[in-house]
């Protein structure tokens, strides 16, 4: 089994200032990690995610993640947010034996303000 | 449209009640997962149907929860006797088999509550 820790259940930023966005994970097989974002009234979407390879990945809207195995994190970072950046942002792990059952955070509230 | 679309939108009911909430998947995903998304809780898995295996139910929260899939397409997620903890946002989503791991395609949620 595995779990996920988003210790910010808020996180208030100006706009054009950089962002981290902290993930932790729990797990005893290998697993993918993914950050999600909802929008307001809106349905999840993929922001980007982590299989294998580079241990940093590069999402959408300028959105970049870390995957550091020995503290298991995937924290999301952005150098410069923007207003429309404001959305919940939600950590997702599953396991590499099959199937894409994910285990989510409680999410991020990002709020970016002027 | 093209993507995952579930309803109703907003249900309310009385405490007792039944309640059934669909969503239609997209065309050609295989893959098919029911979550529960609560105030402060994040996101709760709940039901996932792969092609025709047998569905995963292990976070189903009580036997009053059922769900159902028809001809690999279409789900139905039914709750008996609701109670006012029901209340949440559920939300489907789908995807297609792995290849593509972790890319799940939600539905904007069918809203919950239970007077």
């Amino acid at each position: 089994a595995q779990s996920v820790t988003q210790l910010d259940s808020q996180v208030p930023v100006f706009e054009e200032a950089p962002v981290e966005l902290r993930c932790n994970y729990s797990s005893s097989v290998s697993v993918y990690l993914f950050w999600y974002v909802q929008y307001p009234n809106q349905g999840l979407q993929l922001l980007l995610k982590y299989l294998s390879g580079s241990t940093l990945v590069k999402g959408i809207n300028g959105f970049e993640a870390e995957f550091n195995k020995s503290q298991t994190s995937f924290h999301l970072r952005k150098p410069s947010v923007h207003i429309s950046d404001t959305a919940e942002y939600f950590c997702a792990v599953s396991d590499t034996g099959g199937g894409n059952k994910l285990t989510f955070g409680t999410g991020t509230q990002l709020k970016v303000e002027l | 449209g093209a993507g995952v679309s579930q309803s109703p939108s907003n249900k309310v009911t009385e405490k007792g009640k039944d309640v059934e909430l669909r969503c239609d998947p997209i065309s050609g995903h295989t893959a098919l997962y029911w979550y529960r998304q609560s105030l402060g809780q994040g996101l709760e898995f709940l039901i996932y149907f792969q092609g025709n295996s047998a569905p995963d139910k292990s976070g189903l929260p009580s036997d009053r929860f059922s769900a159902e899939r028809t001809g690999g397409s279409v789900s139905t997620l039914t709750i008996q006797r609701t109670q006012q903890e029901d209340s949440a946002v559920y939300l489907c989503a789908s995807s297609f088999t792995s290849g593509t791991a972790g890319e799940l395609f939600f539905g904007e949620g069918s809203r919950l509550t239970v007077l």
